[in-house]
């Protein structure tokens, strides 16, 4: 299963929205809405940000957004804040027990 | 809290065998699936397998079948993930994470994403 693909960075200004894309295929990211998305400080722990394509776990702010198109799925900050500077990686699960991750993108806010 | 506290780095030959610890606390350790998920230098993350722990049942990735296993000591809330026949490519950092579910009785309601992760583990292998 090849893995989804990522922009490897991408920048905005602070307050400024930036969005994340995450391209598959009609036969994983088109079929499938378990789409999740994860916060990954180098060093740190990954935090789950976005699940299931669009819903927010308690605690992370609402101007991280989830959002699917055809093929696409992307992630964007409304309002980038300089704390939101780190590694996202988006994840899908397809079933019979198969994950598959993106590349990484690295966002800068500067 | 619920945290997933995984063992230290290790430093392999190839042709070796390494063996990762996850120690799970702050909820019940048998509610949740755990995955291994691995990053190599300059890659994207990587899907291993994951155990059940409250029957153990496995699922590996395809790629690891015949040389990754997955295991839990229940009554230390422990799984284990052990790789085998060790080559470069497999110099990474390692992390357990929880699968967002939740397990009654017997039977389980995985959420197919991760809401805690392991601090991560460095495995480097080298001659």
């Amino acid at each position: 299963q090849s893995a989804l693909t990522q922009p490897p960075s991408a920048s905005g200004s602070p307050g400024q929205s930036v969005t994340i894309s995450c391209t598959g295929t009609s036969s994983d990211v088109g079929a499938y809405d378990y789409v999740s998305w994860y916060q990954h400080h180098p060093g740190k722990a990954p935090k789950l940000i976005i699940y299931e394509v669009n819903k927010r776990p308690s605690g992370v702010p609402d101007r991280f957004s989830g959002s699917i198109l055809g093929n696409k799925a992307a992630l964007t900050i409304t309002g980038a804040q300089a704390d939101d500077e780190s590694d996202y990686h988006c994840v899908l699960y397809m079933g019979s027990g198969i994950w598959v991750f993106g590349g990484g993108t690295k966002l800068t806010v500067l | 809290q619920v945290q997933l506290m995984q063992s230290g780095a290790e430093v392999r030959m190839p042709g070796a065998s390494v063996s990762l610890s996850c120690k799970a606390s702050g909820y019940s350790f048998t509610n949740n699936y755990i995955h291994w998920v691995r990053q190599a230098p300059g890659q994207g993350p990587e899907w291993m397998g994951l155990i059940i722990p409250i029957g153990g049942t496995t699922i590996y990735a395809q790629q690891f079948q015949g040389r990754l296993t997955i295991t839990r000591l229940t009554s230390a809330s422990t799984v284990y993930m052990q790789l085998n026949s060790l080559t470069s490519e497999d110099t990474a950092i390692y992390y357990c994470s929880r699968d967002a579910g939740y397990c009654s009785g017997s039977a389980c309601y995985p959420a197919k994403n991760f809401d805690y992760w392991g601090q991560g583990t460095l495995i480097t292998v080298s001659s």
